[in-house]
């Protein structure tokens, strides 16, 4: 198995642009999270989806980020307008039947 | 409000020694605690998982512990090689939030050849 996959593993852009991070999760794995992690504020869950429907989205930090999860191979989280305070690394995990989260490499985003 | 501390945050050791890093959650009502291990640059490792009503896991040369009632997690690391060097996390399912994880800061373990 390829674990989970994210893409792009860099993105560096301009304050105002729109950015969208995307996941693979691993085949069979109905639950997927998305996360954010900052010397600030550590590690902190932004949303996650059971079998493709949004569960909780309460950690989403403004109406500037979405997620979405069209199928059950495939989710996005997108910024528009992207800030500097958005710079972060965004990881995606997801998680089958057992407890454990399987974690994606990382997309490192630095918004100038 | 779960809240999960990590002690000591940053640890240097020399190789060989054996080392405990500790965990406490404020709110003991928890399905699971995970122990995850993140090298620079890279995403999260799970390394181990206890249920809530387990005690401790084993997996090679690591063990956690868990003592739910006391709000404590520790893991030992034996034999401790160059390759340990990394952040360690741990992370608490609480029944409060469900799947949600809440991780602590994390130690920065570093062992020195």
């Amino acid at each position: 198995d390829a674990g989970v996959i994210q893409s792009p593993r860099h993105e560096v852009t301009e304050m105002g642009q729109e950015v969208t991070l995307r996941c693979k999760p691993i085949s069979g794995h109905d639950y997927l999270f998305w996360y954010r992690q900052t010397m600030m504020r550590g590690l902190e869950l932004l949303i996650y989806f059971n079998n493709n429907v949004p569960i909780d989205d309460s950690g989403m930090p403004e109406d500037r980020f979405s997620a979405k999860m069209p199928n059950a191979s495939f989710s996005t989280l997108k910024i528009q307008p992207s800030e500097p305070r958005d710079s972060a690394v965004y990881f995606c995990a997801s998680k089958g039947v057992q407890e454990t989260q399987y974690f994606g490499p990382g997309t490192r985003l630095l918004v100038l | 409000k779960q809240e999960v501390t990590q002690i000591p945050a940053a640890l240097s050791v020399p190789e060989g020694e054996n080392l405990v890093l500790n965990c406490s959650f404020t709110d003991s009502a928890i399905y699971n605690l995970q122990w995850f291990r993140q090298d620079p640059g890279k995403g999260l490792t799970s390394l181990l998982l206890i249920q809530s009503s387990q005690r401790e896991q084993t997996s090679g040369r690591l063990n956690a512990s868990l003592d739910k009632s006391s709000g404590r997690s520790t893991l030992y690391i034996a034999a401790s090689q160059p390759g340990d060097s990394a952040t360690y996390l741990c992370a608490v399912a609480s029944m409060e939030y469900g799947n949600k994880l809440v991780f602590g800061a994390g130690t920065i373990l570093r062992v020195k050849s």
